[in-house]
């Protein structure tokens, strides 16, 4: 089986500070790992993925995750935070064996303050 | 790429009615998936499609759920009977060949709401 946790359903930030929205998996095959972000009333945009190769995945908006296979991590970063990335943020995972289903996390919503 | 198209936007009915909701995926992308996310948490999935085939259902998708692709294009989902639980948001998506490392691509979702 597949799961995903985000620790922390809140996150607040101030304008320019570092954002760390952490993402631990649970995974018994190779996992393919996401980031989305979903603003109010909207569907889910993919920031982010991480399939194989380099474990530093650069994603738009500035975002970047590093997959750390022993931590089972894969925490979503950004060296400034703007107003503008104030959402909620979901990890999530998939593999082959599993089929081709994501698993998400609960969720993480970004506050940034001014 | 116009991107995964959902209608309607939102649907509010009445309890024990039926609804449909219709996914259209963006044009080259053979694989869709339907999710259902409700206030507060990440979106759980529901089924998805090879082309026209069903390929796989959650334990979600109860009998009073059914969703068809006829022509491996357009998709819907059918909520006969509806009941309170069965307010959410449903999610479509879409995904290119070659297996579950390719993303998948979301629509702006249907919000239902059951009176």
């Amino acid at each position: 089986a597949q799961s995903v946790t985000q620790l922390g359903s809140h996150v607040s930030v101030s304008e320019g500070a570092l954002v760390l929205l952490r993402c631990n998996y649970s995974s018994s095959v190779p996992p393919y790992l996401f980031w989305y972000v979903q603003y109010p009333n909207q569907g889910l945009q993919l920031l982010l993925k991480y399939t194989t190769g380099a474990t530093l995945v650069k994603g738009i908006n500035g975002f970047e995750a590093e997959f750390k296979k022993s931590e089972t991590s894969f925490h979503l970063t950004k060296p400034s935070a703007h107003m503008s990335d104030a959402a909620e943020y979901f990890c999530a995972v998939s593999s082959m064996e599993y089929g081709n289903k994501l698993v998400f996390g609960a969720g993480t919503i970004l506050r940034v303050k001014s | 790429d116009t991107g995964v198209s959902q209608n309607p936007r939102h649907k509010i009915t009445k309890r024990g009615q039926n609804v449909t909701f219709r996914c259209d995926p963006i044009s080259e992308h053979n694989r869709l998936y339907w999710y259902r996310q409700t206030l507060g948490q990440g979106p759980e999935f529901l089924t998805y499609f090879q082309n026209e085939a069903q390929l796989e259902k959650s334990r979600l998708l109860s009998d009073r759920f059914s969703a068809e692709r006829p022509k491996g294009s357009f998709s819907t989902l059918e909520i006969q009977r509806t009941e309170q639980g069965d307010s959410a948001m449903y999610l479509c998506a879409s995904s290119s060949r070659g297996g579950s490392n390719q993303p998948q691509h979301f629509g702006d979702g249907t919000r239902l709401s059951i009176l």
